[in-house]
């Protein structure tokens, strides 16, 4: 199995702090993803990096990836309330069609 | 949510009763997943299709099947539902593009075999 794991399982912080969390997996990919889950709903896409790519933002989200470690970590600065969910990635298999969840982590921002 | 929706939201059901939950894009995607998931093993991917009548298995397939009559519906079926099947289960549409490759999940639906 590819599945990634995320580190840590869980993570508990006051708002206003950064959150990072990490992930890692098993075989090449093309890309990895980042999904964030709320309690009882589904996944929510948050930010794709490209196996060519090291690092990249998208507002508050900050994505590094190290294909020769085989990790990546997902970076949430001035963490809210509102952030507080699950975060799991996603890996796909070179030329495949099939994704890789990891076992997520579960964020508590603390107001 | 790319118009997904999943039916039925919530069923209990008994073992050894077949069950089929039925996902529906409104945006003709080609790929369609169907994930479980179970407290410690976040997603895992049961069957996914990549066109109508076109489907392959996932990481977790035994015990369920699929179909793909038409490019907007995905059914998921378990011939004779387990105890261990239990969970919540997850349709996914992907999206890719020069871009981005994104998947856009369903609500999810809760199923409890007793």
């Amino acid at each position: 199995s590819q599945q990634g794991e995320e580190d840590p399982q869980a993570l508990s912080i006051q708002e206003g702090e950064n959150a990072t969390m990490n992930c890692s997996y098993k075989t090449s990919i093309n890309n990895l993803q980042w999904y964030r889950q709320n309690s009882g709903r589904g996944l929510v896409h948050l930010i794709l990096i490209r196996s060519n790519e090291r690092e990249k933002h998208s507002g508050r989200l900050r994505v590094t990836l190290d294909t020769s470690k085989k990790s990546s970590s997902l970076l949430i600065t001035a963490s809210r309330a509102a952030d507080t969910a699950s975060y799991f990635c996603a890996t796909d298999a070179k030329g495949g069609n099939q994704f890789y969840f990891g076992t997520g982590t579960s964020l508590t921002v603390i107001p | 949510d790319a118009g997904i929706t999943q039916s039925p939201r919530h069923k209990v059901t008994e073992t050894g009763t077949p069950v089929t939950l039925r996902c529906h894009q409104t945006e003709n995607h080609r790929y369609m997943y169907w994930y479980r998931q179970d407290p410690g093993h976040g997603l895992r991917l049961i069957h996914y299709s990549y066109g109508v009548k076109d489907t392959d298995k996932g990481e977790v397939s035994d015990g369920y099947s699929v179909s793909r009559s038409k490019t907007e519906d995905f059914l998921l079926t378990l011939e004779s539902a387990t105890s261990s099947q239990t969970s919540v289960y997850f349709c996914a549409i992907r999206k890719t593009g020069l871009v981005n490759d994104t998947q856009y999940f369903g609500p999810g639906t809760r199923l409890t075999v007793l």
